[in-house]
């Protein structure tokens, strides 16, 4: 199973908005509701910010939100804190009963 | 609160055996599903593992199927990671996570352990 495809980087300045995408196929983004997106700090666990898509989890900042369309899911960071600045993952389930991560994307806050 | 303790990484060699284990409290163990994702260093995420509530499923990467075996001791709140033939890329940090919803899951990892590393060396 091929890692779903990120941008490497995307940077913002404090209070824009940035959108990540997570590009798969119809055989895992695509054909299944079970996209999940995660936030990785240096040296720390991985973090759930987005589950079935487009829920948040309890105490996940409202400034974060997605979507997807096709084979290709997003998550959007409004309102860009410098706390935001963190290594992001998506992630879905497979037809082969398997799950795969993307390949991950270092947001930079300017 | 959810806690997830791994213990059991360290360094073995090329071809040998080891035994992960991830302790688990502040739920009810035995209605969720759990997972084991890896992180080489320097490296992004790769799951490897799922099993099911009550331990009846169970289904593996291709990268790690047939030498690793996921299961759980719901007497036990723990969860287990027997990996078998390591090889010099099974080198990772290796977390164990809960499902974020119970019994039939949601497909996401809504709580983390602090990983346990594991390095395979000649």
């Amino acid at each position: 199973q091929s890692a779903l495809t990120q941008p490497a980087s995307v940077s913002g300045s404090p209070g824009q908005s940035i959108t990540i995408s997570c590009t798969g196929t119809s055989s895992d983004v695509g054909g299944y509701n079970y996209v999940s997106w995660y936030q990785q700090h240096p040296g720390k666990a991985p973090k759930l910010m987005i589950y079935a898509v487009s829920n948040r989890p309890s105490g996940v900042s409202n400034r974060f939100s997605g979507s997807k369309s096709g084979n290709t899911a997003s998550l959007t960071i409004s309102g860009l804190q410098a706390e935001d600045e963190a290594d992001y993952y998506c992630s879905s389930y497979t037809s082969s009963t398997s799950y795969v991560f993307g390949t991950g994307t270092k947001v930079t806050v300017l | 609160q959810v806690q997830l303790v791994e213990s059991g990484g360290g360094v073995v060699q090329t071809g040998r055996s080891l035994r992960l284990s991830c302790a688990a409290s502040g739920f009810t163990f035995s209605s969720y599903a759990l997972h084991w994702v890896r992180q080489a260093p320097g490296r992004g995420l790769e799951w490897v593992a799922i099993i099911s509530y009550d331990g009846n499923n169970k289904y593996y990467a291709d990268s790690v199927k047939g030498r690793f075996t996921i299961s759980r001791d719901n007497s036990k709140n723990t969860l287990y990671l027997q990996m078998n033939s390591l090889r010099a890329d099974d080198t990772a940090e290796y977390y164990c996570a809960r499902d974020t919803i119970n019994y039939y899951g949601s497909g996401s990892c809504g709580y983390w352990g602090q990983g346990t590393l594991v390095t395979v060396s000649s």
